[in-house]
């Protein structure tokens, strides 16, 4: 139980163009999904957190025109990184939490984009 | 953002061997958990603390909740080479803030 999937798994994309990344909740329905960014050898940081049905809070220094996030239901959420740049390169991970579970986060296997 | 801070840094062991890393905060958390990630691959859960004090395993696993609740720790008994990744502790703060906190992460490496 506790399945997260993300898709794609990986994107390569010219600088300008944009990308939208999924992450589904496969057997249970997630009320709260959070989208975060990893770069190498670095730990994971918190970019946003979607409710469903409700607009996304995003953490300081997030540009939310550029990271959309739209959580239409309660197992699909998705991150679309608009006007793609090099440096928007990175490893994307969501986790979804159970509706009622307050604590735990199950994540998603990440979707690594790269701005050529 | 909160800093959780992990040590050590990284760990090579040798296979059989028992491994042993901590995590700790200014701040006092409400739940403390404990993931490990692959390379390429997002982070998987493997122990969840809710109460200061609580001592919880999941199979060669073995993690406790401090009791000043700034803390937790990680315990990994005889390790196999699967045992290879990084792990992350993540915590909740009590303020109820609904997002996780992440550790530095500690890079484990076992040498067969």
């Amino acid at each position: 139980g506790a399945v997260v999937s993300q898709h794609p798994s990986w994107v390569i994309c010219k600088s300008g163009t944009s990308v939208k990344i999924e992450c589904r909740s496969l057997d249970f329905q997630a009320t709260t999904m959070f989208w975060y960014r990893q770069f190498p050898k670095q730990s994971l940081m918190l970019m946003a957190t979607s409710n469903e049905g409700s607009k996304a809070t995003y953490e300081q220094g997030v540009e939310k025109d550029k990271f959309l996030i739209n959580h239409a239901s309660l197992t699909l959420s998705t991150l679309t990184v608009t006007s793609a740049h090099p440096e928007d390169s990175s490893f994307y991970i969501c986790s979804a939490r159970a509706h009622g579970n307050t604590y735990e986060q199950y994540f998603g296997p990440g979707t690594r984009l790269t701005v050529t | 953002g909160q800093q959780l801070n992990q040590s050590p840094q990284s760990m090579f062991i040798q296979e059989g061997e028992d491994v042993s890393m901590n995590c700790t905060s200014s701040s006092i958390f409400n739940t403390w958990l404990w993931y490990k990630q692959d390379p390429g691959e997002g982070p998987v859960l493997l122990i969840a603390l809710y109460k200061a004090g609580e001592l919880t395993s999941n199979g060669r696993l073995t993690a406790q909740f401090g009791i000043t609740r700034k803390d937790s720790f990680l315990n990994i008994s005889a390790s196999i080479p699967s045992d290879v990744g990084i792990y992350f502790c993540a915590g909740q703060l009590e303020t109820g803030a609904n997002n996780l906190f992440f550790g530095t992460g500690t890079r484990l490496t076992v040498i067969p």
